[in-house]
C-alpha cells in the first residue's frame, strides 16, 4: 500500500524568509503524481503545486517550488519570501493514474511577522 | 460558477442516530470522493465513486454508507455503527479517467463539521 509521510507536524518561519516542508512516500509504482495542498483556516483545500513522476524537472509555481528526488522517494516543498497568507496546514499527497489521492498527516506552518 | 457544495456546514448528531451529509457538484465530474479529517491524521478516504450507480470502499468505510444515483450527487450517511463520528468531512470530485492526455484536478468542497452530542 502506498503511504505518504510528513515528519514535521509544525514548522515556523519569519516573514520574507524561506522554509522547506518535507515529504516522503512509499510506492512500487514508477509512474504517479505528487501534490502539495494548502488548507487555510477556512479549511478549503487549495492545490499549491503538482509534480509528474516521469518529469525530471522540478515543478515551480511563483514562490513555491519542489525538490523531487524519485530514487529517494522524497518530495519537499520550498516556500520563498514567506507571507502571512501562507500560514496554513500543508498536505503532501500521492496518486497513481485515476485512483484515489493518498494524503500525509500534514504540517502546520506558522508565519512570524 | 461551477463547484462543489457541501451541506450543512455544521451538523450535530445524538448518539444512536444516523445522519446524512450532502455533496453536490455541477462540474460534470465523473468521480467523487469522501474524506474524513481528524487532527494529526490527515485526510483518510471513506468511500469513492468513479461512475453513477457504482462506488467502492476506501480505507475507513466501516460505519458509513453512500449512494450515487445521480452524477451530481454523492451523499454520505454516518450510521450509528460509526463509533467515533466527530470529525471534519470533505467531499471532492475529479473529472475524466485519463492519465497522460491531460491533468484532471480534484475540486474540494468546503466541508462539514460533524459533532456527536
Amino acid at each position: 500500500a502506498q503511504t505518504v509521510t510528513q515528519s514535521q507536524p509544525e514548522m515556523s518561519v519569519q516573514e520574507a524568509e524561506t522554509v522547506t516542508l518535507s515529504c516522503t512516500y512509499d510506492t512500487s509504482e514508477s509512474d504517479y503524481y505528487l501534490f502539495w495542498y494548502k488548507q487555510p483556516p477556512s479549511r478549503q483545500m487549495i492545490l499549491v503545486i503538482r509534480q509528474e513522476a516521469y518529469k525530471q524537472q522540478n515543478a515551480t509555481e511563483n514562490r513555491f517550488s519542489v525538490n523531487f528526488q524519485k530514487a529517494a522517494k522524497s518530495f519537499s516543498l520550498k516556500i520563498s519570501d514567506s507571507q502571512l497568507g501562507d500560514a496554513a496546514m500543508y498536505f503532501c499527497a500521492y496518486r497513481v493514474g485515476n485512483e484515489k489521492l493518498t494524503f500525509g498527516t500534514g504540517t502546520r506552518l506558522t508565519i512570524i511577522p | 460558477d461551477g463547484g462543489i457544495t457541501q451541506s450543512p456546514k455544521y451538523l450535530f448528531r445524538k448518539e444512536g442516530q444516523n445522519v446524512t451529509l450532502s455533496c453536490e457538484q455541477n462540474l460534470n465530474h465523473d468521480a467523487m470522493y469522501w474524506y474524513r479529517q481528524d487532527p494529526g491524521q490527515g485526510l483518510r478516504l471513506i468511500y469513492y465513486s468513479q461512475i453513477v450507480n457504482d462506488f467502492q470502499k476506501g480505507d475507513i468505510a466501516e460505519g458509513y454508507s453512500v449512494s450515487r444515483e445521480k452524477k451530481e450527487s454523492f451523499p454520505l450517511t454516518v450510521t450509528s455503527a460509526q463509533k467515533n463520528p466527530t470529525a471534519f468531512y470533505l467531499c471532492a470530485s475529479r473529472s475524466g479517467n485519463y492519465f497522460r492526455t491531460g491533468y484532471y484536478g480534484y475540486t474540494f468542497g468546503s466541508g462539514t463539521r460533524l459533532t456527536v452530542v
